[in-house]
């Protein structure tokens, strides 16, 4: 069974902190990451992909990869309470555009 | 685009009941996803389509669970017979395909079976 592990949380952060947001994987033949966001009561959205080694940036978000490490994460900088949702991680598999997702971390983010 | 359009929103119904549950993707997306999103399991992928195709079925949990894609704009995922344990909010996702990879995901469907 490959895996997406991520820490449930809660993570609580203050208003304007960097959030960060962990991700392991088990599958070595996964070649792209997601990131989406999940308000309570409402469907994911994507954030961000990433398919290489490093960083990558989108305003606010940059996501990392550690493909050695089966390592991946989302840094959120000036955080905002609007950013408060629970976080998906996922991972491609080797079925075409299937994804593998991990449970999600829930961010609180404190006036 | 008005994005993709799952349909009833919400659904309870006793066990032994069938359940249908029904997406229409967003226009011109060639691949189709039909996932279950409980707080024990997280969001698990049952079935994939491409093309009206399915390609991926593996996640589909038992013969209760049927899915079906007659044609690119409709697809069904059906529950026959229901229990309580298929409690959950499913979700329907569709992708461009073409080197796009990003899913978008319809409204959901809070489904309770009594």
């Amino acid at each position: 069974q490959k895996e997406v592990e991520q820490n449930s949380g809660p993570l609580s952060v203050p208003e304007g902190a960097i959030a960060s947001l962990n991700c392991t994987y088990s599958d070595r033949g996964s070649q792209s990451f997601f990131w989406y966001r999940q308000y309570s009561g409402k469907s994911p959205e994507l954030i961000m992909f990433i398919y290489s080694n490093g960083d990558k940036e989108d305003g606010r978000f940059t996501a990392q990869l550690n493909k050695a490490s089966q390592y991946v994460s989302l840094l959120i900088r000036d955080s905002q309470p609007s950013d408060s949702a629970t976080y998906l991680c996922a991972a491609g598999t080797n079925s075409g555009y299937a994804l593998n997702f991990g449970k999600g971390t829930s961010l609180l983010v404190t006036p | 685009d008005a994005g993709v359009i799952q349909s009833p929103r919400h659904e309870v119904t006793e066990m032994g009941q069938e359940v249908t549950l029904r997406c229409k993707p967003i226009s011109g997306h060639n691949s189709l996803f039909w996932y279950r999103q409980t707080m024990m399991r997280g969001l698990e992928l049952l079935i994939y389509f491409n093309n009206n195709v399915p390609i991926d079925d593996s996640g589909m949990p038992e013969d209760r669970f049927s899915a079906k894609m007659p044609n690119a704009s409709f697809s069904t995922l059906k529950i026959q017979p229901s229990e309580p344990r298929d409690s959950a909010v499913y979700f329907c996702a569709t992708l461009a395909g073409g080197g796009t990879d990003t899913q978008y995901f319809g409204p959901g469907t809070r489904l309770t079976v009594l």
